[in-house]
C-alpha cells in the first residue's frame, strides 16, 4: 500500500520560505511523477508542480517562487515556496501521479494534507 | 490555460436520488485527460473517474462519467449517505504540462 505523509512547519512568517517534505512508503520516488497540490480555506484545489526522473514542471502562476527536489536515498521529495504571503495559507497535499501505460493523467495517492499558515 | 467551470456550485439532494454534476472546459479538451475526484472534510481527495468515463479501481458502479469536447458530467445514479462530499473535475494539458481543477461542486443532503 502506497502512503504519503507531509511534514514541515505549520506556521511561516510573511516573506519567508515555506518548506515541506513528503515521505513515501510502498513506492519509489526514483520512478513515477510526484507533486504538490494546495487548497486555500474555502477554495478549490490548485496544482503547484511535479518532479520526475527527467525534470520538473511548475504552475505558471507559482513558477518564479517554487523549488522542488527529490531525495531518493530517503524516499522523500520536497517543496520550497519563497516570499510567501497570506495568500499562500493553505492545506498542502503531496501526491503521486498514477503510473500507467496509457498516458492517463491523474492522481491516485495523496497525503493527508498539511495546513500551513502564513502569519507574523 | 484551460479553465474548468463546474455547476452547480451546490447540489441539494436526498439519498436514493440521482445526481448529475457538470464540468465545462473553456476550450475543447482531450477527454483522456479529464478526471473526477471526491473530497470529504479532513480526508485526501479520492480519484473516481479517469479518462472522462473510466471508473477507478473499487469504485461502485453507481458512479459514471461521460462527455467529450467541452462538456463533461459525473452521475451518481442512486445517492448513498457516504456520497455527500465535494466533487472536483481535473484536466491535464501536455503543452506546457499543467493540471487544472474546477472550483468544485458541493453535494449536500437535502
Amino acid at each position: 500500500q502506497v502512503q504519503l505523509q507531509e511534514s514541515g512547519p505549520g506556521l511561516v512568517k510573511p516573506s519567508e520560505t515555506l518548506s515541506l517534505t513528503c515521505s513515501v512508503s510502498g513506492a519509489s520516488t526514483s520512478i513515477d511523477y510526484w507533486g504538490w497540490i494546495r487548497q486555500p480555506a474555502g477554495k478549490g484545489l490548485e496544482w503547484i508542480g511535479r518532479t520526475y526522473a527527467s525534470g520538473i514542471d511548475f504552475s505558471p502562476s507559482l513558477k518564479s517562487r517554487v523549488t522542488m527536489s527529490v531525495d531518493t536515498s530517503k524516499n522523500q521529495f520536497s517543496l520550497k515556496l519563497s516570499s510567501v504571503t497570506a495568500a499562500d495559507t493553505a492545506v498542502y497535499y503531496c501526491v503521486r501521479e498514477r503510473p500507467n501505460g496509457n498516458d492517463w493523467r491523474d492522481f491516485d495517492y495523496w497525503g493527508q494534507g498539511m495546513l500551513v499558515t502564513v502569519s507574523s | 490555460e484551460i479553465v474548468l467551470t463546474q455547476s452547480p456550485g451546490t447540489l441539494s439532494l436526498s439519498p436514493g436520488q440521482r445526481a448529475t454534476l457538470s464540468c465545462r472546459a473553456s476550450q475543447s479538451v482531450n477527454s483522456k485527460y479529464l478526471a473526477w475526484y471526491q473530497h470529504k472534510p479532513g480526508q485526501a481527495p479520492r480519484l473516481l473517474i479517469y479518462g472522462a468515463s473510466n471508473r477507478a479501481s473499487g469504485l461502485p458502479d453507481r458512479f459514471s462519467g461521460s462527455g467529450s469536447g467541452t462538456d463533461f458530467s459525473l452521475t451518481i445514479s442512486r445517492l448513498e449517505p457516504e456520497d455527500f462530499a465535494v466533487y472536483y473535475c481535473q484536466h491535464f494539458d501536455h503543452t506546457p504540462p499543467i493540471y487544472t481543477f474546477g472550483q468544485g461542486t458541493k453535494l449536500e443532503i437535502k
